[in-house]
């Protein structure tokens, strides 16, 4: 199974913006029904912050704030950070997961607060 | 509150199996339309799914794991298990069992267990 390549690092200072790629290796983005996003501080279990938005813009769950926000274009998802935070400072990982299939988690993005 | 709680040996020997349980709080596995999960990462390195089940015992495997893998629950203790045959030290990772938002993995895991970490060597 294809993994899902990011890149293995991002970095913002505070109150920008930064953007994630996720992009399929072997099969197209476009193909997976379903892609969601994690974020995983270091020691802690990831959190997902970002479900189903391939059929619904930024589906967020509760407490998720607003400052992430993803989107998809051709063969790669992105996950952008809007007014970005010193908490925001973690991992990312994107996942994807097509009916009849098994779900597929990405390379993984650390992203550093300068 | 749903609550996820891994437990098992931390150190298995090469070419032994690897066992864990999941303990699930808050809420009943069988009365639940999801699929029960467990996913592991090795130290430094990213997030790889190994399987899930449904309380009636249907199971989905990852590809790559799937010949050594075996997932079961046991509703009367509202847990689910994990093991891994014949370890390598390639299998050294926290393993997290998890929930998932929605029934299947199609809307991501948003309850997650504090993961154990599981170490292979002799």
């Amino acid at each position: 199974q294809s993994a899902l390549t990011q890149p293995a690092s991002v970095s913002g200072s505070p109150g920008q913006s930064i953007t994630i790629s996720c992009s399929a290796t072997s099969s197209a983005v476009g193909d997976y029904n379903y892609v969601s996003w994690y974020q995983q501080h270091p020691g802690k279990a990831p959190k997902l912050i970002i479900y189903d938005f391939i059929n619904r813009p930024s589906n967020r769950p509760s407490g998720v704030p607003d400052r992430f926000s993803a989107s998809k274009s051709g063969n790669t998802a992105s996950l952008t950070i809007s007014g970005l935070q010193a908490e925001d400072e973690a991992a990312y990982y994107c996942s994807s997961y097509t009916d009849g299939s098994t779900p597929v988690f990405g390379t993984g993005t650390k992203v550093t607060v300068l | 509150q749903l609550q996820l709680q891994e437990s098992g040996p931390g150190l298995v020997r090469p070419s032994e199996t690897l066992s864990l349980t999941c303990s699930v709080s808050g809420g009943s596995i069988s009365s639940s339309n999801y699929y029960w999960a467990w996913i592991r990462q090795p130290p430094g390195k990213g997030l790889e799914w190994i399987g899930s089940i449904y309380y009636s015992g249907n199971t989905y495997y990852s590809p790559s794991l799937k010949s050594r893998v075996t997932i079961s629950v046991d509703t009367s203790k509202n847990q689910f298990s994990l093991k891994i045959s014949s370890v390598t030290a390639a299998d050294t990772a926290v393993y997290y069992c998890a929930r998932p938002l929605r029934s299947t993995a199609a809307q991501g895991y948003d309850s997650w267990g504090q993961g154990t970490l599981v170490t292979v060597s002799s």
